[in-house]
């Protein structure tokens, strides 16, 4: 089964500057999808950036962009110019691209909450 | 609908009563995910449905927990004889597809105290 880890329980940085959040995943599938969430206090989760495994080219967001590295199974956001509205917990999470059983479904790391000092 | 609605917005119950959580999800998604989240954790997954079958329910902890779709529409999630451990945010998402990299719409979850 994969899983998905997020190293990082909190992290803290300093308005207008630059974050890096990890997260890394165990799978023996060649092709999948990444995803990053953000969940402010509000609760309601929203979807920041996603990369599809077969692209090599890293996916970028406006302020957001992530560091894919597929051999080492590695999928970081950078949030550059980092502002307080960013404050929130981040969940990293993969969803397979095999056409099984549980196709589909999106498994998410245990999350990074980001605090941001103005 | 606009969004993904989920209620009740928050439950309180006693311990050993059932209740039943709801999830309407967006309209024409036929992907639909429950989720636990305890206090200061990540997103437990539950169960997922595609269409009105649930392919995956690989994540429902005990067979207190069941949850059913039909019209591949609205979802509920029951608890059955809830215990304490129960108390967390339920969280429900819905997605146009179940596949690719297609988003998935959180609603903002119902919190389930049990008390």
């Amino acid at each position: 089964a994969q899983t998905v880890t997020q190293s990082q329980p909190e992290m803290s940085v300093q308005e207008a500057e630059t974050v890096t959040l990890s997260c890394t995943y165990d799978t023996s599938e060649s092709d999948y999808y990444l995803f990053w969430y953000k969940q402010p206090p509000s609760r309601q989760m929203i979807l920041v950036i996603r990369q599809e495994a077969y692209k090599q080219q890293n996916a970028t967001e406006n302020r957001f962009s992530v560091n894919f590295q597929k051999a080492a199974k590695s999928f970081s956001l950078k949030i550059s110019d980092s502002q307080l509205g960013d404050a929130a917990m981040y969940f990293c999470a993969y969803r397979s691209a095999w056409y099984g059983g549980s196709q589909g479904n999106l498994i998410f790391g245990k999350g990074t909450k980001l605090s941001v000092k103005p | 609908g606009a969004g993904v609605s989920q209620s009740p917005s928050n439950k309180v119950t006693e311990k050993g009563k059932d209740v039943e959580l709801r999830c309407d999800p967006i309209s024409g998604h036929t992907a639909l995910y429950w989720y636990r989240q305890s206090l200061g954790q990540g997103l437990e997954f539950l169960i997922y449905f595609q269409g009105n079958s649930a392919p995956d329910k690989s994540g429902l902890p005990s067979d207190r927990f069941s949850a059913e779709r039909t019209g591949g529409s609205v979802s509920t999630l029951t608890i059955q004889r809830t215990q304490q451990e129960d108390s967390a945010v339920y969280l429900c998402a819905s997605s146009q597809t179940g596949t690719g990299n297609t988003e998935a719409f959180f609603g903002q979850g119902t919190r389930l105290t049990v008390v």
